[in-house]
């Protein structure tokens, strides 16, 4: 079964801390990307943060880099210097490349950023 | 940048009604999807869509739904007979060259 587990249902930091948000997952292929979305109270769904499983360098989007471990099949969310508008839903997904490439979500983080 | 755009934003129909969501997908993409978000939970993957036919579907997909890409642009969705565990958000999505999906901003139907 493919599966992706996020641990944390909610947070709460004070603005321009750093936090981590956990994923896990689950899957038996090789060969798939890995993402972060992003979804606000308007629920329109952002793309964050995307990662190659074949890539071992973990990737970064200005205040966002993720925490990429294969073996272990986790793939954790780093925001720095977190802002207001950070308050959102985030979601952990992946991807198989092949067949229908549909994505696979946790059941998210509520993120909230406190002034 | 292209976006992927949906309609209706909000749509309310009656136990029972025919829906047609509409979304119209990035152009140059070839892979098309429906998923669907029950208020308060996580996003469900319902079907997906190439080569003018479905590829892969979920169980929650079930005879009364129905796909369609009538032109060259539009993909619609259509649920024959809403019953009230179909109000949810209905979003549709396309993908990119690196495998990201482009999301619309999605359709809140509410059935009564």
């Amino acid at each position: 079964a493919q599966t992706v587990t996020q641990s944390q249902p909610e947070m709460s930091v004070q603005e321009a801390e750093t936090v981590t948000l956990s994923c896990t997952y689950d899957t038996s292929e090789n060969n798939y990307y890995l993402f972060w979305y992003k979804q606000p109270p308007s629920r329109q769904m952002i793309l964050v943060i995307r990662q190659e499983a074949y890539k071992q360098q973990n990737a970064t989007e200005n205040r966002f880099s993720v925490n990429f471990q294969k073996a272990a099949k986790s793939f954790s969310l780093k925001i720095s210097d977190s802002q207001l508008g950070d308050t959102a839903m985030y979601f952990c997904a992946f991807v198989i490349i092949q067949g229908a490439q549909k994505l696979v979500f946790g059941q998210g983080t509520r993120l909230t950023i406190n002034p | 940048e292209p976006e992927v755009t949906q309609t209706p934003s909000h749509q309310v129909t009656q136990m029972g009604q025919e829906v047609i969501l509409r979304c119209v997908p990035i152009s140059n993409h070839l892979y098309f999807y429906w998923y669907r978000q029950i208020l308060g939970q996580k996003v469900e993957f319902l079907v997906s869509f190439y080569n003018n036919e479905i590829s892969e579907k979920s169980e929650i997909f079930d005879d009364q739904f129905s796909v369609e890409r009538p032109d060259g642009s539009n993909f619609t969705l259509k649920i024959r007979s809403t019953k009230l565990e179909d109000s949810a958000m209905y979003f549709c999505a396309s993908i990119g060259q690196l495998y990201e999906q482009y999301f619309g901003p999605g359709t809140r139907l509410t059935v009564t």
